[in-house]
């Protein structure tokens, strides 16, 4: 049981460059989640997808898409990436039978944009 | 929408010794108050939740408690050892809602 899974664990990008964050949970659960979290300012969230087939925005979204391609699978797009966006991106899910709130956290991809 | 303060920002305890970090929230819909501890490279980690219908919930060394009227709520570490060195966060949530609020963390070093 591999818990939530990120990939990668680290990438570089250059201004306007797109790229895709994988992030899956082998836990059976129904929502997941995408935050950033840069110094000082916690964790934001950007979108949640509450069941598979529903997305919704966070706190902030701008600059960024989801893809909730099936139950296990989230994935966050920057289509077009700024330096405003180099930060550590979490994914978490969370189990339907503990409330929804309790969420679990994945490693980590660390997103440096020059 | 709801907002979530915590103090202090870094805590320096001597190995043994007593730790605790407040949050304060604004919302008094919140129901649900995880916290979270964070070391150097990883994702968050949940130790310890609390709900609105509980005072006050221990976990070996770690306990939280929850004041609704002030809308506060604390977590306690005893006992504390090298290990808990780390960045901890408080979070709240309201019923029925898919959303976590976050507190800015605390870093907490213990000393040997």
């Amino acid at each position: 049981n591999a818990g939530v899974t990120q990939t990668p664990k680290f990438q570089v990008l250059k201004t306007g460059q797109s790229m895709t964050l994988q992030c899956a949970q082998d836990m059976n659960h129904n929502s997941m989640y995408w935050y950033r979290q840069d110094p000082g300012m916690g964790l934001r969230l950007i979108y949640y997808s509450a069941s598979e087939g529903t997305t919704d925005k966070g706190e902030v979204p701008n600059g960024y898409n989801v893809s909730r391609l099936n139950k296990r699978e989230f994935s966050l797009r920057l289509e077009s990436a700024a330096p405003s966006q180099t930060s550590v991106y979490f994914c978490a899910s969370s189990p339907p039978r503990t409330g929804r709130e309790t969420q679990y956290f994945g490693p980590g991809t660390r997103l440096l944009v020059l | 929408g709801e907002n979530v303060e915590q103090h202090p920002s870094t805590l320096s305890v001597q190995e043994g010794d007593s730790a605790v970090i407040k949050c304060t929230y604004s919302d008094s819909a919140s129901n649900y108050f995880p916290w979270y501890k964070q070391e150097l490279g990883k994702g968050p980690q949940l130790i310890i939740d609390i709900r609105s219908n509980v005072g006050e919930k221990k976990d070996q060394r770690i306990a939280v408690t929850l004041n609704k009227t002030a809308k506060h709520f604390s977590l306690h570490i005893t006992e504390t050892q090298p290990e808990d060195s780390a960045v901890y966060f408080c979070a709240a949530s309201g019923a029925g809602s898919y959303q976590l609020t976050f507190g800015k963390g605390t870093k907490l070093s213990v000393i040997p």
